[in-house]
Formats: structure tokens, sequence, C-alpha cells
């Protein structure tokens, strides 16, 4: 086990509503990436947020958003779902020391979203 | 989009063999991962074996990289049923994300 939590584990939205989406880091980590990972796929980076700050994003649009709290939690949020999120969205934590990247990422088990 | 191509995308095999998986990618890179799924489940870190580095051991595992030719190879000893797994490589450059390929669906057969 990595000490990286994420809820929901499942969850089934309609189309055009809202999902937030929680993670909790692994102890002693800054660093939070937000992944989605379509069927058969290998994951899709989101977004990354360091010291509560994005700190670097991917190919996805604005109503993608995320949060990091002080306590190094993360939101993400997915606002006017669409069928195509459908996937599963894994979170992973990291410590990133000043200027380095982060290297090896520790992942949670994921939610797993549904959108009909 | 994704940067790594493992390459074979299904492997078979009987438990006790060996298992070879291969990763291609494009860009330059300061480092590459290798990360094994459980199906549906989070990503479990393997190894990590820099730009600066050739190979790399873990136990059972053996990493290769050659940058001239842009790859890696990942190997796997004496390979056991609880190997069955999707294994993914993963590159990182100058930015924080991985970038992910497609994965290597491994079937270790008892």
């Amino acid at each position: 086990e990595t000490g990286v939590t994420q809820s929901p584990t499942h969850l089934i939205k309609t189309r055009g509503q809202q999902v937030t989406l929680r993670c909790s880091s692994q102890s002693g980590h800054n660093t939070v990436s937000w992944y989605q990972q379509a069927l058969g796929q290998g994951p899709q980076f989101i977004f990354q947020y360091y010291r509560e700050e994005e700190n670097g994003r991917g190919n996805f649009p604005p109503r993608f958003s995320g949060l990091q709290f002080p306590n190094y939690s993360s939101e993400l949020n997915v606002n006017a779902l669409e069928l195509d999120d459908s996937a599963l969205y894994l979170c992973a934590s990291s410590f990133k020391g000043g200027t380095g990247v982060a290297g090896e990422l520790f992942f949670g088990e994921g939610s797993r979203l549904t959108v009909l | 989009s994704q940067q790594g191509e493992e390459d074979p995308q299904a492997l078979s095999i009987q438990e006790g063999e060996n298992a070879t998986m291969n990763c291609s990618y494009k860009t330059s890179i300061n480092n590459l991962q290798w990360y094994r799924q459980n199906s549906g489940r989070g990503l479990v870190h393997l190894i990590l074996i820099r730009s600066n580095e050739r190979e790399k051991h873990s136990g059972r595992l053996r990493v290769t990289l050659d940058t001239s030719k842009k790859s890696s190879s990942l190997l796997i000893t004496a390979s056991r049923a609880a190997d069955t797994a999707s294994y993914f490589c993963a590159t990182q450059g100058g930015s924080e994300k991985l970038v992910f390929g497609k994965g290597t669906k491994l079937t270790v057969n008892p």
C-alpha cells in the first residue's frame, strides 16, 4: 500500500453534472498529480499541484480544475460532465525538493467515474 | 498524447519463464519509470532509471535504457503467477508530468 487514499472508489453521474474527487497524500509528500485512465489506455496527465498552486497541466479543458490544501490533500473537480469523462481517475503523491522534478510517484487505487 | 509505446501489447508465458517488455519513446527524457497495475487498480512504481544510466536491477527486475535508440526494456526473471498484471513505461522530461504508454498486459500461467 502506498498511503495515498482516494474517495469515492466508484460513482455514477449523468451528463452535465459536476463531480468532486478527493485524495489524501502520503505522509511527507508535498506534490499531488492527477491522471485520467480510459479503459485499455495508459494514464494521461491532468495536472499537478505543488505548494497549493497548479504546477503543470496536461491537455485537458478548463472544466477540469483542482485544489491542494495546506495538509497536501487535493480535490479534482470536473464540471459539465461528458460521456467521454468516464474513466479511472488516479491521484499520485510525491516529494519535490527545490527545482528538481518529483520523480517516483505513489498512486492511490483510483476513483472510477461512469457518466451516463 | 502518449509518448511511450510498449511492445508487445500482450504477453502470455508459463511460470518460471522470463518476460521481456519493450518501450520506445520520442523525445529527450530526464528519467524513465516502469509501473505495474493489477486489473483496474492503482499503479505501483517498480523502478526508475535516469537518462545517464544504462542498466538497473531490483530483485527479479532488470531495466535497460538506450537513449540513442530512445528505448527501454523491462525483464522479469523467473516469473510467477502473481506477476500477472499490466506494465507501463512512463517518461519524465523537464516538466513534472509523466507520459505513459498504453502498457503490456502480462499473463503468467501456473
